[in-house]
């Protein structure tokens, strides 16, 4: 069955320290990978996508990922939090074919403290 | 960049009564749309799939006689939710694949619509 998980369902840290959430998947064929970041009452924003090649990919707001196909994994990285950065994360999945929808993990909450 | 328009971002209505959400793709044709709802602080999960010119795909356990949707277009479907109930209430939100050599695998995403049944 094709499913995103998220472990960790909140983590709080430091600001200005560093941050790794983490995200598993489990899908039949090469999947395309994305991290989305939702504020409170908002929609998503994607942070970053894999598509193929390079498998550390850079996204926006010094976000990066890496795709380990070995571990099933595409865990979300940031050198530095800030404190804006306090939002829900979210990991997807989706199939290269047209017509298909992205599978979602359950997310991650991020709390920054100071 | 691809952009995903949602109307309403907010509605309160009453219980018994229907409503409306548009899902716009404003620069790109989107053969597909999908629509997803959101409880609160919780994942978001697939309801249908809206192809143009087709019925939608429902996922199992979506009830597609109240869940409505309409894919008149390439650049606009709806979702209406017919005699909306309180626990109807929840966050929708649609998004968009490109079409034909746009087709990236990437969904963009309307910014919600926060639904309220009283």
């Amino acid at each position: 069955a094709q499913s995103v998980t998220q472990p960790d369902i909140h983590i709080t840290v430091s600001e200005g320290a560093s941050l790794e959430l983490r995200c598993n998947y489990s899908y039949g064929a090469t999947p395309y990978l994305f991290w989305y970041v939702q504020s409170p009452g908002q929609g998503l924003q994607l942070l970053l996508k894999y598509f193929s090649g390079d498998t550390l990919v850079q996204g926006i707001k010094g976000f990066e990922a890496e795709f380990k196909r070995s571990q099933s994994s595409f865990n979300l990285r940031k050198p530095s939090v800030h404190w804006s950065d306090a939002a829900e994360y979210f990991c997807a999945v989706g199939a290269h074919q047209a017509g298909t929808a992205l599978i979602f993990g359950k997310g991650t909450t991020l709390s920054v403290s100071s | 960049g691809a952009v995903v328009s949602q109307h309403p971002s907010r509605v309160i209505c009453k219980s018994g009564t229907s409503v409306k959400i548009e899902c716009r793709s404003l620069d790109f044709q989107a053969t597909t749309m999908f629509w997803y709802r959101q409880f609160p602080k919780q994942s978001l999960m697939l309801m249908a799939t809206s192809n143009e010119g087709s019925k939608a795909t429902y996922e199992q356990g979506v009830e597609k006689d109240k869940f409505l949707i309409n894919h008149a277009s390439l650049t606009l479907s709806t979702l209406t939710v017919t005699s909306a109930h309180p626990e109807d209430s929840s966050f929708y939100i649609c998004s968009a694949r490109g079409f034909r050599g746009q087709n990236t695998g990437e969904l963009f995403f309307g910014e919600g619509s926060r639904l309220t049944v009283l």
